[in-house]
């Protein structure tokens, strides 16, 4: 299995709206993270679990909120999200201090 | 500052010709390449790379050629196919890093004509 599963691959959601976007990945892979990816523009690193601990955090508006439950699963709850906020979001997985990323199919998400 | 860098936001080749993506890159600390490929609302796909101690890396119809000394790698994909239409980012980091060290470039969007 080298696949990383996100979930959903659609979100549409008002400003006021709780939702949580899901990652899993049965690689054995220790180090999870979440992108965001605007059109025509390149991932950019929002945060880095390492062996399930919040390792990096780029600078991100607390209304994004990660969660990793364990070593296959990551969350990212979204809570009062702004229009500009509307992005595909990715889910990455890679062995700890490896270079190489598996991405997941994204989620596109959809803030209004 | 991006210090990575795709100067050809798209590229459109003809079938069965070559393609050759561009990438540069500043930051001399770099010494592992990867390209991915990436379609229309899905996650970049992992293609191919190469590290610093090579020049050369092939696996089919792709190769990845590193020129450390301009700081410029490429990207062949010979013969072109249409299912290679993508958008194609290279990607650099430091070797052993870890992936949070890992620089995109803006990505060149590949159109193979039929």
């Amino acid at each position: 299995d080298t696949e990383v599963t996100q979930t959903p691959k659609h979100l549409v959601m008002g400003m006021t709206n709780k939702k949580s976007l899901k990652c899993e990945q049965h690689m054995g892979h220790r180090a999870m993270y979440w992108y965001k990816q605007k059109a025509k523009k390149p991932p950019e690193l929002m945060f880095v679990y390492s062996y399930e601990k919040l390792s990096i955090n780029e600078s991100v508006p607390s209304r994004f909120s990660p969660e990793c439950p364990n070593s296959s699963l990551l969350n990212l709850h979204l809570h009062a999200l702004q229009p500009e906020d509307s992005a595909l979001y990715l889910c990455a997985s890679s062995q700890a201090d490896i270079d190489k990323l598996f991405f997941g199919s994204g989620t596109q998400l959809s803030v209004l | 500052d991006q210090q990575v860098k795709q100067n050809s936001p798209s590229l459109s080749v003809q079938e069965g010709r070559i393609s050759i993506l561009n990438c540069d890159y500043t930051n001399s600390m770099f010494d592992y390449f990867l390209w991915y490929k990436k379609y229309p609302a899905e996650g970049p796909t992992f293609l191919i790379s190469i590290s610093s101690i090579k020049d050369k890396n092939e696996d089919g119809r792709f190769t990845v050629f590193l020129n450390k000394s301009a700081k410029h790698l490429s990207l062949h994909i010979v013969p072109s196919q249409p299912g290679d239409s993508a958008v194609y980012f290279c990607a650099a980091s430091p070797s052993g890093s870890g992936a949070n060290n890992l620089f995109f470039g803006t990505g060149t969007r590949l159109t193979v004509i039929p």
